[in-house]
């Protein structure tokens, strides 16, 4: 299995639409768990910290799942401004240096 | 919101020249990183440093790859002799802890291109 793998999309939605992506991890050991965004030929920015069985913020929830070492990522009300690239992340087998996934690419559109 | 800073925004370099790319991590932050991202590729690990020392490093971070602290600001990231596949995104990301609620906060990043 891939350390971390997402399904690439693109997952076109329109405003207003609840979109929820997908993520699984091969780490059994991993503790913490984050979701960053992607902005095209921009840095990651955090979206999620995600520890114990998830968390919410807002718009975005984000659910934990050690069992089936899967992860996942809602956002309700989508927006134009939640376009871009959602990549999971998680902390290398050997320490804490990040290991992300390939990204999962939303588009939301008027 | 303090952010980390990088230099140059673009770097284009002949193959085989050494290139020094640039970062400002965040002031109270103790734990730096870089990675780096080919075009339509995923984001990499490269190093991280901790204490003037490197703490970890990927497969890719060979003996052409050095990082250094020089003062009390700067963390730099040299490639001795650059190839055409180094072409990437190099992002810096710097992080107060290791705790989960300490995440790490990436720079916008340095466009390195080799002809």
């Amino acid at each position: 299995r891939k350390e971390v793998e997402q399904d690439p999309g693109p997952f076109n939605v329109p405003e207003g639409a609840t979109v929820a992506f997908n993520c699984t991890y091969s780490n059994s050991a991993s503790q913490s768990f984050f979701w960053y965004r992607q902005d095209c030929r921009k840095e990651p920015k955090l979206l999620m910290s995600v520890y114990s069985s998830g968390n919410e913020d807002g718009r975005f929830t984000a659910q934990l799942n050690r069992a089936s070492q899967y992860i996942s990522l809602l956002i309700r009300d989508s927006k134009l401004s939640d376009s871009a690239t959602y990549l999971c992340v998680v902390p290398l087998r050997d320490g804490y240096a990040l290991n992300f996934g390939k990204g999962t690419s939303l588009l939301v559109t008027p | 919101e303090p952010e980390v800073t990088q230099t140059p925004s673009h770097q284009v370099t002949q193959m085989g020249q050494e290139v020094i790319l640039r970062c400002v991590p965040i002031s109270n932050h103790l734990y730096f990183y870089w990675y780096r991202q080919i075009l339509g590729q995923k984001v990499e690990f490269l190093v991280s440093f901790y204490n003037n020392e490197i703490s970890e490093k990927s497969e890719i971070f060979d003996d052409q790859f050095s990082v250094e602290r020089p003062d009390g600001s700067n963390f730099t990231l040299k490639i001795r002799s650059t190839k055409l596949e180094d072409s990437a995104m190099y992002f810096c990301a710097s992080s107060e802890g290791r705790r989960v609620d300490q995440p790490q906060h990436f720079g916008d990043g340095t466009r390195l291109s080799i002809l």
